[in-house]
């Protein structure tokens, strides 16, 4: 299996700009995780979805952050606008009942 | 609700040593709780897990972890450290769903 597979790796954009991260998750897990990693603040959950369905996203911080999961194998971050303060590394992780966690190598994000 | 607390925020230990990362955590209902290492500039590895049965815990590169009902801890040990080991180690539990993190502690392993 190829495991989690984010795209892209890095991204750099300046303040204002949209900005969209993409995750494939694991074929047959049911659950997708998007995390936010920072110095400061650690490891952040942001969203979860369950069966492609949102279950909790008490986790995003803003109107600003946006995330779909329009089939099983296919989920997107979308943040707009970008602020400096978004800059971090964005993690997509998976599971299934019978399989823990397991993360994607993540989104390094500088917004400028 | 489930959360875990690790104690210490960096350990530093010379290669051959042993390796001790100190993990407690508190939980309503009998948990489930993980060990993961991020190595620079990946994603979080699962290094192994604990649900209900043995409760010494062996996991990948000579890692293991018992389970303390009775200290509600879930420590992490390794015999003998390696300059590979050097990372960043976090401790879950598992709630409603989804995984509860620590905050996590910087291995340093001195040559």
């Amino acid at each position: 299996d190829a495991g989690v597979i984010q795209s892209p790796r890095h991204e750099v954009t300046e303040m204002g700009q949209e900005v969209t991260l993409r995750c494939k998750p694991i074929s047959g897990h049911n659950s997708l995780f998007w995390y936010r990693q920072t110095m400061m603040r650690g490891l952040e959950l942001l969203i979860y979805f369950n069966n492609n369905v949102p279950i909790d996203d008490s986790g995003m911080p803003e109107d600003r952050f946006s995330a779909k999961m329009p089939n099983a194998s296919f989920s997107t971050l979308k943040i707009q606008p970008s602020e400096p303060r978004d800059s971090a590394v964005y993690f997509c992780a998976s599971s299934s009942r019978d399989s823990p966690l397991h993360f994607g190598n993540g989104t390094r994000l500088t917004v400028t | 609700a489930q959360s875990v607390t690790q104690l210490g925020s960096h350990v530093s230990v010379s290669e051959g040593a042993l390796v001790l990362l100190r993990c407690n955590y508190s939980s309503s209902v009998p948990p489930y709780l993980f060990w993961y290492v991020q190595y620079p500039n990946q994603g979080l590895q699962l290094l192994l897990k604990y649900t209900s049965a043995a409760t010494l815990v062996k996991g990948i590169n000579d890692f293991e972890a018992e389970f303390k009902k009775s200290e509600t801890s879930f420590h992490l040990t390794k015999p003998s450290a390696h300059m590979s080991d050097a990372a960043e180690y976090f401790c879950a539990v598992r709630g409603a769903q989804k995984l509860v993190f620590g905050q996590g502690t910087r291995l340093t392993i001195n040559p």
